[in-house]
């Protein structure tokens, strides 16, 4: 079935460092989404992408739709605390146009 | 009054009992969603809800039954489950099931079966 590749698993960073995670499909997709989800919640969304090289930033959060469609990108700029948590990708595409998620990239960041 | 809603928060219960998670959207959506989320693997779609119409069932066992009496409402009754179905339970809704329409969580039930 569908896959989603998303790496890295893990970050661990020192506060003002800048992040980057990626996810990479098997299949094309239409629809790239992030969400992030904090202890004890349920994933918030983050950003939302409908076109190939679509560039969408929201605060210090940048996300772009791959030009090929089977990948995105996730950027953090100038991290924080409070940006710990777990950052997830979801695409939509492909033979089932089924929306699937990744296993997320946890992170974490130094004071 | 959050978008999504799940009650409760945490549920703890023997194999032998029977149990309904709860979840209620205030967004004026009509597709709602159940997940398990386990932990280190992607969440898991269990079952889909459009138009309080069932449209999705990921062969989930018969021991979890969805209800979507409403457009705002969707249940997820519980019953003989076993210690594998230990897990975050999230609940999400959007406004379509097609196209890209986001989806939206609520904070989840964290189940645990002793």
């Amino acid at each position: 079935g569908q896959q989603l590749n998303q790496s890295p698993q893990s970050m661990f960073i020192q506060e003002g460092e800048d992040v980057s995670m990626n996810c990479t499909s098997s299949s094309i997709f239409n629809t790239w989404l992030w969400y992030k989800q904090d202890p004890g919640e349920g994933p918030v969304l983050l950003i939302a992408l409908y076109k190939a090289g679509e560039l969408t930033s929201n605060g210090r959060l940048t996300a772009q739709f791959g030009i090929t469609r089977k990948d995105s990108f996730l950027n953090i700029s100038a991290s924080i605390p409070s940006d710990v948590g777990i950052y997830f990708c979801a695409g939509r595409g492909g033979a089932t146009n089924k929306l699937i998620f990744g296993t997320g990239t946890l992170l974490a960041v130094q004071p | 009054e959050t978008g999504v809603t799940q009650t409760p928060r945490h549920l703890v219960m023997g194999m032998t009992n029977k149990k309904s998670l709860k979840c209620e959207q205030h967004l004026g959506h009509n597709a709602m969603y159940w997940y398990k989320q386990s932990a280190k693997k992607p969440l898991e779609l269990m079952f889909v809800y459009s138009l309080e119409e069932r449209v999705e069932n990921n062969s989930v066992p018969s021991r979890f039954s969805p209800e979507c009496p409403n457009s705002s409402h969707l249940f997820l009754h519980l019953h003989t489950l076993q210690p594998e179905d230990s897990a975050l339970y999230l609940c999400a809704s959007s406004s379509g099931t097609g196209g890209g329409q986001p989806q939206h969580f609520g904070d989840g039930t964290r189940l645990s079966i002793l």
